[in-house]
């Protein structure tokens, strides 16, 4: 069974660093990987995904690795704001139905 | 388009009463997705359908949950009897192998 692992589970910084979240995962059969960001009370928000072929993906301040050989994928904030506040999930699918297994999120508070 | 849409936004209600779950599908969408999310056990895929089929229940946590998608715009996620364990956000989410777009969730409170 796939176990999807995000490391730190809270993190608060200043605004403008830079930062990284991490997700594992146990079974590297994946099909793709996605970062989704969820603001409190709200529904879930897709910023990038990760083809099983691909190594990174960026839009904007945000860039997302993979290596899918060491189960492993990184979500690159950087200038960090308040408004980035939220909780960064991470899922990977196992086949192009997009069925997907989430890690537990990051909480990131961003303090002016 | 509107989007996933959910029916009711927030739901409360006593031990032991039926609750439905309501999912309309973005129009075209052949994937439709039920999961649940709690602060324990974080997001968990409930079952999914498929051209209205369900391919995968394995996630369905007892006999007390049921689904269904009589066609291709409408989906129903039923519980009886509810305990309250089954409180959380429950999300509908939808997909044409492309990335899925979730709703805004539906938040069941059992007392």
């Amino acid at each position: 069974k796939q176990e999807v692992t995000q490391i730190p589970a809270a993190l608060s910084v200043p605004e403008g660093e830079n930062l990284v979240l991490n997700c594992s995962f146990t079974d590297s059969a994946i099909y793709n990987l996605q970062w989704f960001r969820q603001d409190p009370g709200k529904g879930l928000t897709s910023l990038l995904l990760i083809q099983s072929s691909q190594r990174e993906q960026t839009s904007g301040r945000l860039n997302a690795s993979l290596d899918k050989s060491s189960g492993r994928s990184t979500l690159y904030i950087a200038a960090s704001q308040p408004g980035d506040s939220a909780t960064y999930l991470c899922a990977v699918s196992k086949n192009s139905g997009y069925a997907l297994n989430f890690g537990k999120g990051t909480s990131l508070l961003v303090t002016p | 388009d509107a989007g996933v849409i959910q029916s009711p936004r927030h739901e409360v209600t006593e031990m032991g009463q039926e609750v439905t779950l309501r999912c309309k599908p973005i129009s075209g969408h052949d994937y439709l997705f039920w999961y649940r999310q709690t602060m324990m056990r974080g997001l968990e895929l409930l079952i999914y359908f498929n051209n209205n089929v369900p391919i995968d229940d394995s996630g369905m946590p007892e006999d007390r949950f049921s689904a269904k998608m009589p066609n291709a715009s409408f989906s129903t996620l039923k519980i009886q009897p509810s305990e309250p364990r089954d409180s959380a956000v429950y999300f509908c989410a939808s997909s044409s192998r492309q990335p899925p777009v979730f709703g805004p969730g539906t938040r069941l409170t059992v007392l």
